[in-house]
């Protein structure tokens, strides 16, 4: 059974420092892996999408890593603002219809 | 483009009732996933909809079902609710068939149960 981790749970960092989330999970068959960010109450938007195939994806200060065969990715939000306080969530594709696993997220905090 | 759509955003229910949450995918989407995210947690798999039949289901009991219409958007219908019932709701829209497997989501429906 696929579980996905996500550690730490909560992280607090000073504006301008860079960011490192961390997930992981447990069965290397995946389709791809998805970063979401989730706002208090909200819905999800989705960061980051990595094929299986693929090992890092970025877009803007954001980059996305993946190590299948050890079952890890990493997000990495450079020069971090303010603006990125929010629950960031990983998510795997397990099978072809698109089902996602998802972890339990990282609460970040950036302060001014 | 109209993104994924969600109805009503929040509702308030007395356990022993029943609800019905609403939801239009993205356009040109054909598969409709729906997700139950309880307080601090992440979102878990409740089933997916496709060619207006259930395709997949995770671990919900009966007192959760759905339907898909001919037009693609979906319900998901709660029966004798529970206080446990109480989650974000969220609904997700891709097209089957693609190589990406991407997943869309809505902005999600806050259920209440007292």
């Amino acid at each position: 059974k696929q579980e996905v981790t996500q550690i730490p749970a909560a992280l607090s960092v000073p504006e301008g420092e860079n960011l490192v989330l961390n997930c992981s999970f447990t069965d290397s068959a995946i389709y791809n892996l998805q970063w979401f960010r989730q706002d208090p109450g909200k819905g999800l938007t989705s960061l980051l999408l990595i094929q299986s195939s693929q090992r890092e994806q970025t877009s803007g200060r954001l980059n996305a890593s993946l190590d299948k065969s050890s079952g890890r990715s990493t997000l990495y939000i450079a020069a971090s603002q303010p603006g990125d306080s929010a629950t960031y969530l990983c998510a795997v594709t397990t099978d072809s219809w698109g089902k996602l696993q998802f972890g339990a997220g990282t609460q970040v905090v950036v302060t001014p | 483009d109209a993104g994924v759509t969600q109805s009503p955003t929040h509702l308030i229910k007395t356990r022993g009732q029943q609800v019905t949450l609403r939801c239009s995918p993205k356009s040109g989407h054909d598969t409709v996933s729906w997700y139950q995210q309880a307080l601090g947690q992440g979102p878990q798999f409740i089933f997916q909809y496709y060619e207006e039949e259930e395709r997949q289901r995770g671990n919900f009991p009966d007192r959760f079902s759905g339907h898909q219409f001919p037009n693609y958007s979906s319900e998901l219908n709660v029966n004798a609710l529970l206080l446990g019932d109480s989650a974000l709701y969220l609904c997700a829209s891709s097209l089957t068939g693609t190589a990406s497997y991407e997943q869309y989501f809505g902005p999600g429906t806050r259920l209440t149960v007292t």
